[in-house]
This record gives C-alpha cells, structure tokens and sequence, in this order.
C-alpha cells in the first residue's frame, strides 16, 4: 500500500525566506503528483502537478521537483509571503484507478 | 477551469439523523467521483469512488450501509451519511474527473457536526 509522508508537519518563518517542503512516497510506481494548497475550513487548490517522466515543474514562485526512483519530492517556495501561510499537501497519484493518496500535509505560516 | 461545489458547505445535525451532502461538476460531465474524509490535522481519506450509473466501490472500513452513495447523472452525486453519529463528524470532500485516470477537480467541503 502507498503511503505518503510529509515532513515537516509544521514550518513558521519571516516574511521573504525560501522554503523547501518535502514529500516521500514508499512505492515509485506512481502515475503522477501533486502539490495542493488547504486554507483552513476549505478545500484543496492545485498548485502544480509533475508527471510521472517529468523531473520538475514551476508556477510563479512555486517549484516542484520528482525524484520518482527515490520516491521523493520537494516544493520549493521563494521569498515567501503571509499569504502563502496554509497547508500544504502532497499526493501521489496510483497507476491504476485514478486513486490518490495523500500526506498529513506541512502547515505553513508565514509572519510580517 | 473545471469547477466543482459541494451542498452544503456547513450542516449541523441531530445523532441518529439522516445528512446528505451534494457534489455536482459545474462546468463539465463527470463520469468519476471521489468522496474523501478529513479529520482535524489528519490526511485525506479515499471513502468511496462512483462511476455514473454504476455502484460505489468503497475503500476497505467504509461501511457501505452507512455512507450511501448515489452517482445518477454525470453532473451529481450524493453521499448520504444515515444514522449520524458524533464521530462521523468530520470534513467531507468530493473530487469529480471525466474519467477514473483524469485529473481530479476538488469541491470546497462540507464540515459535519453531529450533536
């Protein structure tokens, strides 16, 4: 069974640093991920998606990197700002059936 | 983009009462849909998934009696929890795709409070 693990559960930092978030995934028989965004109470926000024979993609100031034989993945936020403060989850996406599974997530705040 | 909304967003309900929850794709057919369940500071978890016109294929400890699931048409499908209890309250999110290995489309959630 896939399972998905997100370090670190939590990350408060200033206004303007670059951050790393990391996911790992046990089976590297994956169709794609995906990083989504969770404001509190809310439902989730695609932020990007990385197929499985992609190595990296990026969106504004968002960069998501796979390393599939490893099975890791990092989301690399730069000059970070308060609303960026959420959660953040990792999914990897089955070969089969479409299912996703997803981490605990990494709550992210960002203060002035 | 593809848009998906839940109905409702928040329900608070009596233990022992029946709460169904909506999920329609807005703006395109969907023949898939997904219903997860969040508990506070917990992941998703994959509930059920629905093929328009077919039965629901629940995940392994989901009561199928107690979470009933209904994909009538391509833009709706329900999730009925019956005979609530306090500890199914949680966070219920639908996905919807136009097909099981297309991308997934999230609603917002619908927050339960079972009293």
């Amino acid at each position: 069974k896939q399972e998905v693990t997100q370090i670190p559960a939590a990350l408060s930092v200033p206004e303007g640093e670059n951050l790393v978030l990391n996911c790992s995934f046990t089976d590297s028989a994956i169709y794609n991920l995906q990083w989504f965004r969770q404001d509190p109470g809310k439902g989730l926000t695609s932020l990007l998606l990385i197929q499985s024979s992609q190595r990296e993609q990026t969106s504004g100031r968002l960069n998501a990197s796979l390393d599939k034989s490893s099975g890791r993945s990092t989301l690399y936020i730069a000059a970070s700002q308060p609303g960026d403060s959420a959660t953040y989850l990792c999914a990897v996406r089955g070969s089969t059936l479409g299912r996703l599974y997803f981490g605990r997530g990494t709550q992210l705040t960002v203060w002035p | 983009g593809a848009v998906v909304s839940q109905h409702p967003s928040w329900v608070i309900c009596k233990s022992g009462t029946s709460v169904k929850i909506e999920c329609r794709s807005l703006d395109f057919q969907a023949t898939t849909m997904f219903w997860y369940r969040q508990f506070p500071k917990q992941s998703l978890m994959l509930m059920a998934t629905s093929n328009e016109g077919s039965k629901a294929t629940y995940e392994q400890g989901v009561e199928k009696d107690k979470f009933l699931i209904n994909h009538a048409s391509l833009t709706l499908s329900t999730l009925t929890v019956t005979s609530a209890h306090p500890e199914d309250s949680s966070f219920y999110i639908c996905s919807a795709s136009q097909g099981a290995e297309e991308t997934q489309y999230f609603g917002p959630g619908t927050r339960l409070l079972v009293l």
